[in-house]
């Protein structure tokens, strides 16, 4: 079945350091994928998407491209802001698939300090 | 335009009780989904409603029921409460019901407490 593998938090970080948050995708058709951002104490806000292979999604100094070859989506910021604290969400969706629901990892929590 | 919204923001119930939570779609938007996130999880499927019709569900008890009205809206029930149900409850629309990377828009949910 579809699947997502984030990578374990808590990550922390200082202000404008290097961000990597790993994720892997398993998927019986063609996924799109996502990366939604959640802010403490609300829902899940879309940060960015790639709905095929080699496409880089990106927003907000975010970027991720998708990877079918080693099936990875990566979320990459190259400097983090205290205001980048939250927790980042992969999921995958299958285009081919008559239902649209969304598959999501465990979420990785990011921590920036000044 | 209104993003999603949800209601009421915050729920405490007790066990054995039953409850309805309530969503309204971006206007324009057709399919509701309904997600479970558990403290410290990723949101889980439970529901998608397209056009006033169950397009799918998730791996849940039968204790938990949906509907879709004509203006979109939708509400989730849920019946003899269990401590497990404890949970944010999220609803996301979207133009349509397929997954062919079309964006799913989450409103700000519902915290469900169960004593």
């Amino acid at each position: 079945g579809d699947s997502v593998t984030q990578m374990e938090g808590p990550v922390t970080l200082s202000e404008e350091a290097f961000l990597t948050i790993n994720c892997t995708y398993t998927a019986t058709g063609y996924p799109s994928l996502f990366w939604y951002v959640q802010y403490p104490g609300e829902g899940l806000q879309l940060l960015l998407k790639a709905t095929k292979a080699d496409d880089k999604g990106s927003n907000k100094g975010f970027e991720a491209t998708y990877r079918k070859e080693t099936t990875s989506f990566h979320l990459e910021k190259g400097s983090v802001q205290v205001s980048d604290s939250a927790v980042y969400f992969c999921a995958l969706s299958d285009r081919g698939s008559t239902l649209g629901r969304l598959y999501f990892g465990r979420g990785t929590q990011l921590t920036v300090w000044p | 335009d209104a993003g999603v919204t949800q209601s009421p923001t915050h729920l405490i119930k007790t066990r054995g009780q039953q409850v309805t939570l309530r969503c309204s779609p971006i206007s324009g938007h057709k399919s509701v989904s309904w997600y479970q996130q558990v403290l410290g999880q990723g949101p889980q499927f439970i529901f998608q409603y397209y056009e006033k019709e169950e397009r799918g569900r998730g791996n849940f008890p039968d204790r938990f029921s949906a509907r879709q009205f004509p203006n979109y809206s939708s509400e989730l029930n849920v019946n003899a409460l269990l401590l497990g149900d404890s949970a944010l409850y999220l609803c996301a629309s979207s133009l349509t019901d397929r997954g062919r990377g079309e964006t799913q828009y989450f409103g700000p949910g519902t915290r469900l407490l169960v004593l």
